[in-house]
């Protein structure tokens, strides 16, 4: 069974304050694993798609990397408007008619102090 | 245009009520699906419908009923639902190719149902 772990759950940072989170992923086979941002009640926000080990992918203050076992998102320099939960979903390589499941982790909610 | 609808934002409903859910894409995805969220949980998949034929079924009460009339639109009907069905109704979208589906999956903005 895929399995997507998130940690941490909850991290509070100072405005400037660079960090990373972490996703680390169980599948049998990785087609593509994908990053969200996502608002309290708004549906999430599509972010990056990484496909093999070794990538990866920049957007402003954002960065993911990808491994065989875990991704990173780096944030560098938040500002108060990247506070958002981050999702991390993965999706295997399963070639089923049809088979376009999603697995996500809990994710992680970001806070960024003024 | 990576933009897909949701009618309405917000629904408050009785036990008794029937009311339906609409999501409408113009991207050409040929994949289309229903999660459901509860507060501080990740979505979690109840349907998926590759091209306009119904592919996923997670075990959804039979109280939610999928529809797919055309490629662009989704309907989520819903019938004699239950308070702990309240939730964040997200509809999605993505590519689907051949034998399997693959890139990312688009979010609508998600309805807000309330059951009393």
């Amino acid at each position: 069974e895929d399995q997507v772990t998130q940690s941490p759950e909850a991290l509070r940072l100072q405005e400037g304050e660079s960090s990373s989170l972490n996703c680390s992923y169980t599948v049998s086979g990785l087609r593509g694993l994908f990053w969200y941002r996502q608002d309290p009640g708004k549906g999430p926000e599509f972010l990056f798609t990484l496909y093999s080990a070794g990538e990866e992918k920049e957007k402003e203050r954002l960065k993911a990397t990808l491994t065989k076992k875990e991704s990173f998102l780096h944030i560098t320099a938040p500002k108060p408007e990247d506070s958002a939960t981050y999702l991390c979903a993965v999706q295997a390589s399963q070639v089923n008619f049809g088979n376009e499941k999603l697995t996500f982790g809990t994710g992680t909610r970001l806070t960024i102090i003024p | 245009d990576t933009e897909v609808t949701q009618t309405p934002k917000h629904l408050v409903m009785g036990m008794t009520n029937k009311k339906s859910l609409k999501c409408e894409q113009h991207m050409g995805h040929r994949a289309m699906y229903w999660y459901k969220q509860k507060a501080k949980k990740p979505p979690e998949l109840m349907f998926v419908y590759s091209y306009e034929k119904l592919s996923i079924n997670e075990s959804v009460p039979s109280r939610f009923s999928p529809e797919c009339p055309n490629s662009s639109l989704l309907n989520l009907h819903l019938h004699a639902l239950q308070p702990e069905d309240s939730a964040l109704y997200l509809c999605a979208s993505s590519q689907a190719q051949g034998l399997a589906a693959y890139n990312e999956q688009f979010f609508g903005p998600g309805t807000r149902l309330t059951v009393l």
